[in-house]
């Protein structure tokens, strides 16, 4: 089973990048590696996903690591907005299941 | 443009009772999920749907059954609830593997 691992929480301050990492070094070569932020009792809302190369959107920007094993969310200036947990998923490509969220990662944002 | 939508928002069940939590959505996905989250932890998936006729048990599908005759609906039945299954259930859809999920509001229920 394709699972990840992300630090419980950290804290960035306002207006600095914030680089939250995930490990999942037991990827295959379909997952893709997808974030999701949940902000307090709201259901998960999509950020970014990717599968070989890094990518950059309106959001974020996610870095991957050439041997795939590891993964990096990048917030580039974090607001008080952003303060959310973040979940770093592996999703198949070829299944509908065998996808896990995990804990995720509590980032708090300091004014 | 609804997305996905989910009824009730909160629900109080006695011990044994049964309800259904709806989900419907608009965006025409034939992928489909319930998830369960308790509290402090993560989503886990309780059963999905590839279209249509379609349904699978995902990682904690026990003491619930699933239905999906329709593209929109995904209905998630509780027959005799217990107080392990206070907790609070979203709703998801999607284009398909890989691709983005689209999550309700959820559902909180409490069963006393």
């Amino acid at each position: 089973d394709a699972k990840t691992t992300q630090p419980n929480s950290m804290e960035s301050n306002e207006e600095e990048p914030v680089h939250l990492p995930c490990n999942h070094s037991t990827i295959s070569g379909t997952d893709y590696i997808h974030w999701y932020l949940q902000l307090p009792s709201q259901g998960p809302e999509y950020v970014i996903h990717g599968l070989t190369s890094n990518v950059n959107n309106r959001m974020a920007s996610l870095a991957i690591a050439e041997d795939r094993k590891s993964s990096t969310l990048i917030l580039h200036r974090a607001t008080l907005r952003d303060a959310a947990v973040y979940y770093c998923i592996l999703r198949p490509s070829n299944t509908g299941n065998q996808f896990y969220f995990g804990t995720g990662t509590s980032l708090t944002v300091i004014p | 443009n609804a997305g996905v939508t989910q009824t009730p928002k909160f629900r109080i069940l006695k011990i044994g009772q049964s309800m259904t939590l709806q989900c419907t959505q608009d965006m025409n996905h034939n992928y489909m999920y319930w998830y369960r989250q308790d509290p402090g932890m993560g989503l886990k998936l309780i059963y999905y749907s590839v279209g249509a006729g379609i349904t699978d048990k995902g990682e904690v599908p026990n003491g619930y059954n699933v239905s999906r005759s329709t593209t929109e609906d995904f209905p998630l039945r509780l027959e005799l609830a217990a107080p392990s299954q206070t907790s609070v259930y979203f709703c998801a859809s999607g284009r398909g593997q890989g691709n983005i999920q689209y999550f309700g509001a959820g559902t909180r229920l409490s069963v006393l």
